[in-house]
């Protein structure tokens, strides 16, 4: 099946921009969602189809996707963003949602 | 506003079935895709299945063979069962609102179930 690769961890510090993401082959040609995660709580979509926020969240989180990755990206990061971060794409040929390692965004 | 809430057991026994409901709430079960996602401790999320009103159901390939998934539209509510679980099912599982070939827009709470004798 196919695979997305996250870095398992990213630091940034408070007020600059955090970047995350997401590897695969030709993922460019896929649409990429992405779910933050805080401890003990379930995932919450941020960003779907590459680039869209859904209702709720902030204009801070944003995505991009081309090539061999999509990236999102978190502006004036708080300490608030501080949780993990899954990508997810969808597996046409078996008809799975595909999701990455995760990766666990520091705020220093 | 769509709301999803896992209930069952806790505590399963080695070889014995998980089995799992959601209700609904919010949405008529048959206007959507519904599935199962699940979390082992400390690691990342595992895809399980989706299924449609009709009874269109797809299932991991890792977990085919163990895994089914239905509903009752007389309760507005949709069941997992996974036989022959051993420690590595421990895990909270989540069940969802997907859009198939998309995303996953809505989540229950999760639920720890443990196997364990």
């Amino acid at each position: 099946s196919y695979v997305v690769t996250q870095p398992p961890s990213v630091s940034v510090a408070p007020g600059k921009t955090a970047r995350i993401t997401c590897g695969g082959s030709n993922i460019g040609g896929k649409s990429v969602h992405w779910y933050q995660q805080k401890p003990g709580q379930a995932p919450v979509l941020v960003i779907s189809y590459d680039n869209d926020r859904p209702s709720g969240i902030y204009e801070r989180f944003s995505g991009s996707n081309s090539g061999d990755t999509a990236t999102l990206t978190i502006s004036r990061v708080e300490a608030g963003d501080e949780a993990d971060y899954y990508c997810q794409v969808w597996d046409s040929y078996i008809d799975i949602a595909i999701f990455g390692g995760g990766s666990k965004l520091t705020v220093l | 506003q769509v709301q999803l809430q896992e209930s069952g057991p806790g505590l399963v026994k080695p070889s014995e079935t998980l089995s799992l409901t959601c209700p609904v709430s919010g949405a008529s079960i048959s206007d959507y895709y519904w599935s199962w996602i699940r979390q082992p401790p400390g690691k990342g999320l595992d895809w399980i299945g989706y299924i449609f009103y009709n009874g269109n159901t797809n299932y991991n390939p890792s977990l085919r063979g163990r895994v089914t998934i239905s509903l009752d539209t007389s309760k507005n509510q949709f069941s997992l069962t996974l036989s022959s679980v051993t420690a590595a099912d421990t895990a909270v599982y989540y069940c969802a609102k997907v859009i198939v070939a998309g995303n996953i827009d809505t989540w229950g709470q999760g639920t720890l179930v443990t196997v364990s004798s």
